[in-house]
């Protein structure tokens, strides 16, 4: 099993539409969480931060479930400009060398 | 300006070349780290950096060699350069090396490397 599982895609989702993104993970010992976004031959970027309670920033939200091992993010009202690869990236609290990327998923958003 | 730079963002080279690829940052971060990202592979970690004088290995370093004799630059050399080296690299770096929600990494633009 990988370390850091996503669902590859692509997701086409109309303008408008709700979309989620689950991503799971193998080591119980990871203790950071984040969401990176790479567009089309572009560097992945900062996308936000997972925290335990969960958190919110405008239009996305973004979920742990710690017991399940999953992370979620979730994009409501999804614009043309969100088409992109969504990276599930987790990091143990040890290890610099076991930053995990995920292989990402990708969501093209449809006028 | 501040910020992560790479060069060149283009290479062209021949197999057994020598090829150094270059990566400056501004914010003096301590951890600095070089992937490749390959399709089919996502993105792989090559080396890394967690201060000045200090370089450790990833996942994929064979091939491969780094130095960083000041904090602000991470060079990563290709010793004998081979067509599967042919890849996109990303140089990143981190205040804390991703230790904690608050410190994700910043990637510089990338260099796409061709191995001929």
């Amino acid at each position: 099993r990988k370390e850091v599982e996503q669902d590859p895609g692509p997701f086409n989702v109309p303008e408008g539409a709700t979309v989620a993104f689950n991503c799971t993970y193998s080591n119980s010992a990871s203790q950071s969480f984040f969401w990176y976004r790479q567009d089309c031959r572009k560097e992945p970027k900062l996308l936000m931060s997972v925290y335990s309670s969960g958190n919110e920033d405008g239009r996305f939200t973004a979920q742990l479930n710690r017991a399940s091992q999953y992370i979620s993010l979730l994009i409501r009202d999804s614009k043309l400009s969100d088409s992109a690869t969504y990276l599930c990236v987790v990091n143990s609290r040890t290890s610099y060398d076991k930053v995990i990327f995920g292989p990402g998923t990708s969501l093209s958003v449809i006028p | 300006d501040a910020g992560i730079t790479q060069s060149p963002r283009y290479k062209i080279t021949e197999t057994g070349r020598q090829v150094t690829l270059m990566c400056h940052q501004t914010w003096s971060h301590s951890y600095m780290f070089w992937y490749r990202q390959d399709l089919g592979h996502g993105l792989r970690l090559i080396y890394y950096s967690a201060a000045a004088d200090i370089t450790d290995k990833g996942e994929v370093p064979d091939g491969y060699v780094v130095s960083r004799s000041k904090t602000e630059n991470f060079p990563l050399t290709l010793e004998s350069a081979t067509r599967s080296q042919t890849s996109v690299y990303f140089c990143a770096s981190s205040e804390r090396g991703g230790q904690g929600p608050n410190y994700g990494y910043t990637f510089g633009s990338g260099t796409r490397l061709t191995v001929v």
